[in-house]
């Protein structure tokens, strides 16, 4: 079954605790991107990669790391969160097109 | 830069109701343009999508037709279910250089369906 999936799917943490959410897709896709979604902001992009070893930043990269070292892997990784990181946290992948297959996301909670 | 621009929410109706949800975008380009609807829990799924202009995505009874002259994309449904309830999310892809595969997505609007 074609699929993006996310681990973990709910995270409580303190401020300043290393963590990384996992993303994995096993469509082959080249494209990958991590997004955020807040109330009444709808999806905001992070990061995005377009190949292994290519990443860029979105819209909204403050605070998060990711890497591409294999296809089928996208991590988004927070070095030291902090209570404003506190979202709802989706992975998707995507071929050429623009067309984006969704994980089934992560909330993560920072206090 | 791109942006997406959908109607405030959030949207009550009865089953058998008419649905709008309304959706304007700023773009450089041809830009594709989508709907995706998000039901409780789970995360994003394609509803529909048109390429070009003039084009008319549909799936599920859902329509939106891709109008340049308003860059306008605006969502409808002759006849709503309950199932129907979730968030609806307009989106823009402008396939060019490096904005492969990024969505910019509106704010999102609740749809409500009551029996």
């Amino acid at each position: 079954e074609a699929q993006v999936t996310q681990n973990p799917r709910y995270l409580i943490t303190v401020t300043g605790k290393k963590l990384t959410v996992t993303c994995s897709q096993n469509m082959n896709h080249e494209y990958m991107s991590w997004y955020r979604q807040d109330p009444g902001l709808g999806l905001r992009q992070i990061y995005y990669s377009m190949n292994v070893e290519v990443t860029d930043k979105g819209d909204v990269p403050e605070g998060y790391k990711v890497s591409r070292k294999e296809k089928r892997n996208f991590p988004l990784i927070l070095e030291s969160p902090s209570p404003n990181q506190t979202s709802l946290y989706f992975c998707a992948s995507s071929s050429r097109g623009g067309e984006q297959f969704f994980g089934p996301g992560t909330r993560l909670t920072v206090l | 830069g791109d942006s997406v621009t959908q109607m405030e929410g959030p949207v009550t109706l009865s089953e058998e109701a008419f649905l709008t949800i309304n959706c304007t975008y700023t773009a450089t380009g041809y830009p594709s343009l989508f709907w995706y609807v998000q039901y409780p829990g789970e995360g994003l799924q394609l509803l529909l999508k048109a390429t070009k202009a003039d084009d008319k995505g549909s799936n599920k009874g859902f329509e939106a037709t891709y109008r340049k002259e308003t860059t306008s994309f605006h969502l409808e449904k002759g006849s709503v279910q309950v199932s129907d309830s979730a968030v609806y999310f307009c989106a823009l892809s402008n396939a060019g250089g490096t904005s492969y595969g990024k969505l910019t997505f509106g704010q999102g609007t609740i749809l409500t369906v009551h029996p």
